[in-house]
């Protein structure tokens, strides 16, 4: 069965990075892109960005750009988010998700990761 | 940037009751990439609907969505308990609605 299997939650202090990772099993990786959305406390979903697992290709979400990274080692099927500068504003649950083609569609998702930016 | 525009913010309903949710896009957005999402409280969200209109896997046939250009409806026929949750619509496998909180008259 299909699995995104997330790193634990992080506490951070502003100005640091953050690095999550998102193991995936039961699925051909590399035919597929990942999506990572974040959510603060109390509030809505929020696009972050995407990553083809087949070439590395990225997207990322416009406020975003410069701050963020997205990776993928296809040797052990993981996907990373690299989050850099941190403010306390970038705390939030942390979720990947595999997009389904043609559709464009998040059809399985991690469990989330919490990332705490506190000083 | 198309966005998206859900409403209401909140509806109140009892169960048994239709719900019927919209998603706005500020501007034309194809039927194919138009998703809805359910997500309840410390919980991953979870795919409804996809394409618009097709319900993904194991999803109830209470569940049904409908629209095309800008303008999009998730609508549940008989409001289950286990229904009342958040909903977010989202465009393209990117941006969201801000979501409809669906809850308990």
């Amino acid at each position: 069965q299909v699995q995104l299997v997330q790193s634990g939650a992080e506490v951070k202090k502003p100005g640091a990075s953050v690095k999550v990772s998102c193991k995936a099993s039961g699925y051909t990786f590399t035919s597929y892109y990942i999506n990572w959305v974040r959510q603060a406390p109390g509030q809505g979903l929020e696009w972050m960005g995407w990553i083809s697992a087949y070439n590395g290709n990225t997207n990322y979400a416009q406020k975003l750009q410069g701050r963020v990274t997205m990776t993928t080692d296809t040797s052990t099927s993981t996907a990373y988010m690299d989050l850099r500068s941190l403010r306390s504003d970038d705390t939030a649950v942390y979720y990947c998700a595999r997009i389904q083609t043609p559709y464009r569609v998040n059809d399985y998702w991690g469990q989330g990761t919490l990332v705490t930016v506190s000083s | 940037e198309i966005v998206l525009t859900q409403s209401p913010g909140t509806l109140s309903l009892s169960p048994g009751e239709r719900a019927t949710l919209s998603c706005r896009a500020s501007q034309s957005v194809s039927s194919s990439y138009l998703a809805w999402y359910q997500q309840k409280p410390g919980q991953a969200p979870r795919l409804l609907i996809y394409g618009a209109s097709s319900r993904a896997t194991g999803i109830p046939d209470r569940f049904s969505g409908s629209g095309s250009g800008t303008d999009f409806t998730l609508t549940i026929s008989r409001l289950e308990p286990e229904d009342f949750a958040v909903y977010y619509c989202q465009q393209y496998g990117s941006f969201f609605g801000q979501g409809t909180k669906l809850e308990i008259k």
